[in-house]
């Protein structure tokens, strides 16, 4: 039961257009969401986060948008560069209450970004 | 700080042999998590640890697969006997309590199993 999706595996844009990443949720306890990007024979490093009470967040060529209502969340990456070829994951807080107060991340499977030059 | 520091990089075994991953949170943080990634499932929650307790194991497989953190500097995940099915990257993150901007990885450990 996978609670957070990534129905994309692959996605292929030009450099200097929008890549546009998705990722569908089930739970509606989650109420923070990240993006993380994974390059070949790394860990998973933080991009961009947003917490339930926006509905977008920017960050320089990132910006995250949240649609609560479709338990949906997007990427946008513009201009998108060469460099930001990499797999993508989602991930979402919450639904999981634990005593010491965090809660573990849940991850989608990824998104794989090439940025033809 | 050099991150989180995870060893083999690589392990190549055979089916039925044990298997030890090792990993050294960045020191100071207080949750300690271990992820497996598989091409289907992507990442998955296997187990973590708050101040060396274990707190959730619910992902854990099967009986075959433990976990251990000793101290605050070192944790373990062991898998004995493996699998071909336990093929996979196994990550281990460490976080402090509060920060909620995410985890740091390490550069994770690629098991493989034949």
């Amino acid at each position: 039961d996978q609670q957070v999706k990534q129905n994309s595996p692959s996605l292929s844009v030009q450099e200097g257009r929008i890549s546009i990443l998705n990722c569908d949720y089930t739970n509606s306890m989650f109420d923070y969401f990240l993006w993380y990007k994974k390059y070949p024979a790394e860990g998973p490093t933080f991009l961009i986060s947003i917490s339930s009470i926006k509905d977008k967040n920017e960050d320089g060529r990132f910006t995250v948008f949240l649609n609560k209502s479709a338990k949906h969340l997007s990427l946008h990456i513009v201009p998108s560069q060469p460099g930001d070829s990499a797999v993508y994951f989602c991930a979402a807080s919450g639904g999981r209450t634990m005593d010491t107060g965090r809660r573990a991340l849940t991850f989608g499977s990824g998104t794989r970004l090439q940025v033809q030059p | 700080d050099a991150g989180v520091i995870q060893s083999p990089r690589h392990e190549v075994t055979e089916m039925g042999q044990e298997v030890t991953l090792r990993c050294k949170p960045i020191s100071g943080h207080d949750y300690l998590f271990w992820y497996r990634q598989t091409m289907m499932r992507g990442l998955e929650l296997l187990i973590y640890f708050n101040n060396n307790v274990p707190i959730d194991d619910s992902g854990m497989p099967e009986d075959r697969f433990s976990a251990k953190m000793p101290n605050a500097s070192f944790s373990t995940l062991k898998i004995q006997p493996s699998e071909p099915r336990d093929s996979a990257v196994y990550f281990c993150a460490s976080s402090l309590k509060g920060r909620r901007y995410g985890y740091t990885f390490g550069s994770g450990t690629r098991l493989t199993v034949v």
